[in-house]
This record gives C-alpha cells, structure tokens and sequence, in this order.
C-alpha cells in the first residue's frame, strides 16, 4: 500500500479482555516496528520484525504482549487481560530493512481500557 | 547502554521566534534521523544527516550534524503555528542494523 495502516483506528475494551491491533506496512518494506506512546510521552519500544522473525522482543511489557508477522507482510499485537495501564496509542511503523532508512508510522490505534 | 539525550523537553516560544532542539548520543553515529509528531498525529521522518559537519535546509528548517559525529541540532527560523509539535531525533542502535534509539522529543509550544 500507499502508506502504513492500523486497524482500528480506536479501541475501547474492558479490563480483562483481550485485544488484537493490526498493521499493514508499506509493501516491500521487510522491517515493521510496534511502538507505544501514552499521553504526552515519548515512543516506547515494544517489538520488531526482519521479515516474519522478531529478534529482539525486549520491549514487550509483561507476557500478556505477543505479535505475530505472517507472510512478510501483515502484523498483529495481541494484549490478552487488558489493564487499565495498557491505554496508550499504539504506533507501527515500518522500513525497507537496511540500515540508513527513516521509519513510516502509521496513525496508530488509540487503546482505552475501561 | 547506548542513550541519546535530547534537550530540551519543552520549550516556549512567541509566534516568529526561533527554536532549537539538541540531541547528543554517547557514541559516534553514521547517521541521525529527525521526526516531527504534530499534536494528535504521528511521527513523520523529515531527514536523515550523514557526513561529518553536514548541514541541510528545509525552508526555515536547517539541521546539523556535529564534526565528531555525536550531536546534532534542529533549528527554526521564524516559528509559525503549523511548526507546532513534538521534534524528535533517532539514531542507530549499535548492536543491530535496524532498529533506531529515539530521543526522548523536545515539545515546540507557541504562546498565545
């Protein structure tokens, strides 16, 4: 596609419901980055992806995170037991991989768990 | 570990003055990436600096690389609403070829 894109764009859920936050990167890029970012504050690393493999994995908070790439292409974080805490806009974004390249953030899903 | 340390957090300017945001990294770079976040938005890339010394402009926009590769500034000329924002820099982490160490973002408010 065109540019990198989040479904949905807004979540409301309730404590202790799981949720799945989907990003479509820009075809061909191989690399696709989640970010959180809560209110006023700066980008926190959660996971990437070097085509379906994700290396480093370090910035998921707790192990109620998972995500999933398939096909090189699509990825899906999934937040099982949501807390109040997880609120946040979630940010993908995604690259062509190699070294020297800017990132493209999609719009993000905003998440409030109720 | 590697830090990039951004200043400063915020910063406070009347509509047509200038404004400067700063990055220095604990180590040397082979590149600094710069990203604007409007209010509500998302981070959008601006520019990648490479060489040694390098400085580049957009319109009022110009952006420095520091001759020893470890610094890097962002200044605006004559501030207007649409520059309003969160300005962040982004370097590359050095144990992987991917993934980018982000400053923490200097927030651009025009006073009323």
């Amino acid at each position: 596609g065109a540019g990198v894109s989040q479904s949905p764009s807004n979540k409301v859920t309730e404590k202790g419901k799981d949720v799945e936050l989907r990003c479509d990167p820009i075809s061909g890029h191989t690399a696709l980055y989640w970010y959180r970012q809560s209110l006023g504050q700066g980008l926190e690393f959660l996971i990437y992806f070097q085509g379906n493999s994700a290396p480093d994995k370090s910035g998921l908070p707790s192990d109620r995170f998972s995500a999933e790439r398939t096909g090189g292409s699509v990825s899906t974080l999934t937040i099982q037991r949501t807390q109040q805490e997880d609120s946040a806009v979630y940010l993908c974004a995604s690259s062509p991989g190699q070294g020297g390249y800017g990132y493209t953030f999609g719009s993000g899903t905003r998440l409030t768990v109720v | 570990g590697q830090q990039v340390m951004q200043i400063p957090q915020y910063q406070h300017v009347q509509e047509g003055e200038d404004f400067t945001t700063y990055c220095n990294s604990s180590t040397t770079l082979s590149n600094i990436q710069w990203y604007k976040q409007r209010p509500g938005g998302h981070p959008v890339f601006l520019i990648q600096l490479v060489k040694s010394g390098e400085v580049k402009k957009q319109k009022r926009l110009t952006f420095q690389f520091g001759e020893a590769k470890k610094n890097s500034s962002l200044h605006i000329t004559a501030t207007q609403t649409t520059d309003v924002g969160t300005y962040f820099c982004a370097e590359p982490a050095m144990d992987s070829n991917y993934q980018l160490i982000w400053g923490a973002g200097t927030k651009l408010i025009i006073k009323p």
